[in-house]
C-alpha cells in the first residue's frame, strides 16, 4: 500500500511566525486531504487538495501530484493552530472504495 | 454542513463484554470507514463498505466485524473486547464519483476503554 511520510514531526514556534508542513507520498494518489485534530480528537478538514494550489485565511496547500508530494503552509501563526497536522491519501482504481492510508502527523505548538 | 455522528464520546466496556460502536451520517455518502488511533502508531483502517450490505477488511481487521443494513449507518462490532482494543475510534464518510473517492469526513469519535 501507500506510504505516508510527514515533516517535520515536532515543531514550535513564536506567535506571528510562518511554518510549512511536508508530506511524501511512496506511490500516485488521487484524493489528497489536510486535517487538523483539536485537542479533542476530532479531525477537521483543511483541504481536499489531490493536485494544485488552495487557499483559506492563513492557510494554504499545494499537491504536485507528479512529484508525490504536498505543502501545507501556515502564515501569521495563531496559538490556536496548535495541535496535531495529518495527511493522508488514496489511490481509488474503481471497484470499491478505498480507505485514506495516514502520515504520522506534525505536532505543532505555537507559543504566545 | 456534513454530519458524521459517532454514538458515545467516551465508552467503557468490561473484557469480555460484546461492544456496537454506532456511526451516522446525513450526506447520503456510499462509502463509510472505521479507523483508530494510537499513540505511535498514528491511524489505521479497520474496515470499510461501499454500499449497503457490503464490506471490506482494512489494514487491521481482526477482533472487529461491522455492518451496514442501512446506508447512513455503519457500526463497529467487538465481538469480546479485549484491553488492546482500548484506544480512539473514528469513523468517516465519503461521496465516490465515477473513478475519484472524493472528501472524507469525519465523526467526533469514541474514545473506548477496556477493562
Amino acid at each position: 500500500g501507500i506510504q505516508v511520510e510527514q515533516s517535520p514531526p515536532d515543531l514550535i514556534l513564536q506567535e506571528g511566525a510562518n511554518s510549512t508542513l511536508r508530506c511524501n507520498f511512496s506511490d500516485s494518489v488521487n484524493n489528497l486531504q489536510w486535517f487538523h485534530q483539536n485537542p479533542w480528537g476530532q479531525l477537521i478538514n483543511l483541504f481536499y487538495i489531490p493536485s494544485g494550489t488552495k487557499q483559506n485565511g492563513r492557510l494554504s496547500a499545494t499537491t504536485v501530484a507528479t512529484e508525490r508530494y504536498s505543502l501545507l503552509y501556515i502564515s501569521s501563526s495563531q496559538t490556536t493552530d496548535s495541535g496535531v497536522y495529518f495527511c493522508a491519501g488514496s489511490m481509488y482504481s474503481g471497484g470499491g472504495a478505498d480507505g485514506l492510508t495516514f502520515g504520522k502527523g506534525t505536532h505543532l505548538i505555537i507559543q504566545p | 454542513d456534513v454530519k458524521v455522528t459517532q454514538s458515545s464520546r467516551y465508552l467503557v466496556k468490561r473484557t469480555g463484554e460484546k461492544v456496537f460502536l454506532e456511526c451516522v451520517q446525513d450526506m447520503d455518502h456510499e462509502n463509510m470507514f472505521w479507523y483508530r488511533q494510537d499513540p505511535g502508531l498514528g491511524l489505521r483502517l479497520i474496515y470499510f463498505s461501499y454500499d449497503v450490505k457490503m464490506k471490506e477488511k482494512g489494514d487491521i481487521p481482526e477482533g472487529y466485524s461491522v455492518s451496514r443494513e442501512k446506508k447512513e449507518r455503519f457500526s463497529l462490532i467487538l465481538e469480546s473486547a479485549s484491553t488492546n482494543q482500548t484506544s480512539m475510534y473514528l469513523c468517516a464518510s465519503s461521496h465516490r464519483e465515477l473513478w475519484v473517492n472524493t472528501e472524507a469526513f469525519f465523526g467526533q469519535g469514541t474514545r473506548l476503554t477496556v477493562v
